[in-house]
């Protein structure tokens, strides 16, 4: 079963407009963490984010900004004036607790990804 | 200070050809993992290292093999490439598994004839 869902295959917006990411993930555990990657044409993975499930706090880092809810299992991003430079395909991942099952050692679950598309 | 390093960055094989991708971290980090990438699916996990010495299957294991000869090093082996072997695959390192950031190499792209 898919963990991690990215409904968005693909966002276009014109630069200086907000995009946000929409990350849904599926979980038994209390203990957890969620990931954003930024994939940009050069592809290489870059690391953005990283939260554990005890911290709800919304984060900001320059014009990203996070929004984690636990009770609706979202994890979404938002570009604010989005530029040129932020068209790329991000990823939401999770990393489960040890704890829960036979093949829960902490993994990286991707999703599908977003292709965000920022045009002049 | 390089982070993740892999070799080649592109190769072309055909059906049935054998090769290998070196992975390389300066990190110091104990866990080692291969990825692969392809398109709409995200990334999935082939074979992960919990140690040197150690090895361990991921989620899409079948047709692959790997090393961890030395701390630094994560070798992923094709024995013997398949065209559904095509695709771009991704090393990754992290400080240990519970949660930590795994950050990843430039990736190698694979085509298979």
């Amino acid at each position: 079963a898919q963990k991690v869902t990215q409904a968005q295959t693909e966002i276009s917006v014109v630069e200086k407009e907000d995009v946000t990411l929409d990350c849904v993930y599926e979980t038994r555990d209390t203990t957890y963490y969620l990931f954003w990657y930024k994939q940009p044409p050069s592809g290489e993975l870059v690391f953005l984010i990283r939260r554990n499930s005890f911290d709800e706090q919304n984060e900001i880092s320059g014009r990203y900004s996070w929004n984690f809810q636990k009770s609706t299992s979202s994890f979404n991003f938002t570009i604010t004036a989005s530029q040129v430079v932020d068209s790329a395909v991000y990823f939401c991942a999770l990393s489960e607790s040890l704890a829960m099952t036979t093949d829960s050692w902490g993994k990286l679950q991707f999703g599908a990804g977003t292709q965000v598309v920022v045009t002049p | 200070n390089a982070g993740v390093t892999q070799t080649p960055k592109f190769r072309v094989l055909k059906t049935g050809q054998s090769m290998t991708l070196l992975c390389a971290q300066d990190m110091n980090h104990e866990y080692m993992y291969w990825y692969r990438q392809d398109p709409g699916m995200g990334l999935r996990l082939i074979h992960y290292s919990v140690g040197e010495g150690t090895t361990a299957k991921g989620e899409v294991p079948d047709g692959y093999n790997v090393s961890r000869l030395k701390k630094q090093n994560f070798l992923l082996g094709l024995e013997s490439a398949a065209p559904s072997q095509t695709s771009v695959y991704f090393c990754a390192s992290s400080y240990s598994i519970r949660g930590e950031t795994q950050y990843f190499g430039p990736g190698t792209r694979l085509l298979v004839l």
